[in-house]
């Protein structure tokens, strides 16, 4: 069964510095990749997603993320944090083969704070 | 487009009392899905919907039951509410094909006391 980790549940940073959030997934296939952002008491928006083809992956808000399939990882970066990126922050795969419900599994978010 | 949106926003129900969660989204989704969001465990399926008329069991299914009886409608009830309940409830749709993203509703806050 396909599972995702984010390591680190919380993640301080200070305003300017670079963010790093880290996610790995286990499957057999490499899945279909996303990493979404919740703002307090906000639904789920994507940031973005890797499919197929270059495996740096640009985002909305500076963020971009890397697949690397020899370390079945998708790590989240953002060169200089900004006040307003403090959020809830999930990685979700799907299979390529699941076409027939889209299920997402999601990590257990990463919840970062920027400090002025 | 309003999108996925939720209703209610916020709910307080005693043990033992029902409701039901309306989800309708205005983008012509197949596919459907509910979900509940507790702290330190992420999202989790509840259950979900690939077309007007059928559902499916997600990850934590007990105690809920869903219908989809309109393609932009999907309905998520609690017959029995208990406090292991009391969580925050999103709603998703999205096309048929798992490169695309699934788009969120707003969210319900539930209280179970």
């Amino acid at each position: 069964a396909q599972s995702v980790t984010q390591l680190g549940s919380h993640v301080s940073v200070s305003e300017g510095a670079l963010v790093l959030l880290r996610c790995n997934y286990s499957s057999s296939v490499p899945p279909y990749l996303f990493w979404y952002v919740q703002y307090p008491n906000q639904g789920l928006q994507l940031l973005l997603k890797y499919t197929t083809g270059a495996t740096l992956v640009k985002g909305i808000n500076g963020f971009e993320a890397e697949f690397k399939k020899s370390e079945t990882s998708f790590h989240l970066t953002k060169p200089s944090a900004h006040m307003s990126d403090a959020a809830e922050y999930f990685c979700a795969v799907s299979p390529p083969s699941g076409g027939a419900t889209n299920k997402l599994i999601f990590g257990t978010g990463t919840l970062l704070a920027v400090q002025p | 487009n309003a999108g996925v949106t939720q209703t209610p926003k916020f709910r307080v129900l005693k043990t033992g009392q029902s409701m039901t969660l309306l989800c309708a989204q205005d983008m012509n989704h197949e596919y459907m899905y509910w979900y509940r969001q507790d702290p330190g465990m992420g999202l989790r399926l509840i259950h979900y919907s690939v077309g007007e008329g059928t559902t499916a069991k997600g990850e934590v299914p007990d105690g809920y039951n869903v219908s989809r009886l309109k393609k932009q409608n999907f309905l998520l009830g609690l017959e029995s509410a208990a406090p292991s309940q009391t969580s925050v409830y999103f709603c998703a749709s999205s096309t048929p094909s798992g490169r695309y993203e699934q788009y969120f509703g707003p969210g319900t806050r539930l209280t179970v006391t």
